[in-house]
């Protein structure tokens, strides 16, 4: 089993929809976790950090679930310019550590 | 501020020919990171630097060796590339009051 696992997608979203979707980890000492957005042939962007308690930015809103190991983003009103592969990311809280990134998630928001 | 910065951008190799890959960055982070990302698949981390004077072999170390040679720097050196090294080579830093990690623009390695 893969430490941080993503759904692939891709997921179609028509624009101003609203889309979700989970990423699991199977490392239960994991303590940071973030999102991260990449654009093709470009690299990764932090787009949030994810704290124990939920954050939003904006349009954007990501949980985690702590008992059940997942983590998830939701994106609100989506723009043609969401689409994009978003990577879920976990791992120690010390900067020395490695941080261990899932496959991505690709999003394409259509008219 | 520049953040990190990789050179080059692009690079053609001939199987068996070396190179080094240069990354740099003025965040003043003490952790640096080599990955790489296949078309269509997920970052791979081939070797990492938790300070300045220390690096660990990540998921995918062979065929490469790194340097961290001070704080900014952290390079990585293809001895003799082969055509399974073709990829996209990215540098990251991690470090700051959010403990997240930051990434180069990307090398972009094609070996024949």
């Amino acid at each position: 089993r893969k430490e941080v696992e993503q759904d692939p997608g891709p997921f179609n979203v028509p624009e101003g929809a609203t889309v979700a979707f989970n990423c699991t980890y199977s490392n239960s000492a994991s303590q940071s976790f973030f999102w991260y957005r990449q654009d093709c042939r470009k690299e990764p962007k932090l787009l949030m950090s994810v704290y124990s308690s939920g954050n939003e930015d904006g349009r954007f809103t990501a949980q985690l679930n702590r008992a059940s190991q997942y983590i998830s983003l939701l994106i609100r009103d989506s723009k043609l310019s969401d689409s994009a592969t978003y990577l879920c990311v976990g791992g120690p809280k010390a900067a020395g550590n490695k941080l261990t990134f899932g496959g991505g998630t690709r999003v394409l928001v259509k008219p | 501020n520049a953040g990190v910065t990789q050179t080059p951008k692009f690079q053609v190799l001939k199987t068996g020919q070396s190179m080094t890959l240069q990354c740099a960055q003025d965040m003043n982070h003490n952790s640096m990171y080599w990955y790489r990302q296949d078309p269509g698949m997920g970052l791979r981390l081939i070797y990492y630097s938790a300070s300045e004077g220390t690096t660990d072999k990540g998921e995918v170390p062979n065929g490469y060796n790194v340097s961290r040679l001070n704080k900014r720097e952290f390079s990585l050196r293809l001895e003799s590339a082969a055509p399974s090294q073709t990829s996209v080579y990215f540098c990251a830093t991690r470090g700051g009051s959010t403990d997240t990690q930051y990434f180069g623009p990307g090398t972009r390695l094609t070996v024949l």
